[in-house]
């Protein structure tokens, strides 16, 4: 089972800042990787596919990169309703598609 | 407008059985994969395991493999999700998912609105 590691747990910073989210996978997952931002009470949301697609309807504030087993999220400059909790999930062929702890987003 | 229903939050003791449901609307039901996600507050959110609708192949995670059985009923465009024998560590959030694409490693864009499973003697 592969094994995604993100970092930090926790980020605080400011709106109008720029956040760069980690996600470390324990074995390549060549470029299938995704992003998900959860709000308290809500499902996640698909944010970005195949480490650098964004989904239509998401800010262009948004981006991805990365390929194998070395990820980042950016969000180039925060808005309020960024903050949130983002994971990252691995969609290899063969399954479990495994996510990560989580790295949640707060207002410094 | 895509949408997935899911089924109201249950209470059940150990041991008991139970099935939740999912109802997709607003697409061809049979063309894209129903995948289902648990979330617990200690251990995340994990990836269950998913079904060709237009088949019933599924797939499920070797953690879950056994214990939990997804399925589904095309004359209804309804998914399910079903425990024979219910664990306390049952006790979640489930998540049905529909993938953006029509292949099955694609990701999951459409979430259903959640069902809370409580299982406590």
């Amino acid at each position: 089972e592969i094994v995604l590691t993100q970092s930090p747990a926790t980020l605080s910073l400011s709106p109008g800042e720029r956040a760069t989210l980690s996600c470390r996978a324990s074995q390549s997952v060549s470029s299938y990787l995704a992003w998900y931002q959860q709000k308290p009470g809500q499902a996640p949301r698909l944010l970005i596919y195949d480490a650098s697609n964004r989904v239509t309807g998401i800010p262009a504030r948004f981006s991805g990169s990365g390929s194998g087993t070395d990820f980042t999220l950016t969000i180039s400059s925060l808005e309020p309703e960024d903050f949130a909790v983002y994971y990252c999930q691995q969609r290899t062929n063969w399954p479990p598609y495994t996510f990560g702890q989580g790295t949640k987003l707060e207002i410094k | 407008e895509v949408q997935l229903v899911q089924s109201g939050a249950e209470v059940k003791k150990p041991g008991e059985s139970l099935r939740i449901s999912c109802k997709g609307s607003g697409y061809n039901f049979t063309s894209y994969w129903i995948s289902w996600v648990r979330q617990t507050p200690g251990k995340g959110l994990e990836w269950m395991g998913k079904i060709d609708p237009s088949d019933s192949y599924s797939n499920y995670s070797p953690s879950l493999q056994g214990h939990v059985t997804i399925s589904v009923d095309k004359s209804t465009s309804t998914a399910y999700l079903q425990w024979s024998s219910l664990k306390a560590s049952d006790s979640a959030t489930y998540y049905c998912t529909r993938s953006l694409f029509e292949y099955s490693s694609s990701p999951d864009l459409y979430w259903g609105q959640g069902t809370l499973v409580t299982v406590s003697s």
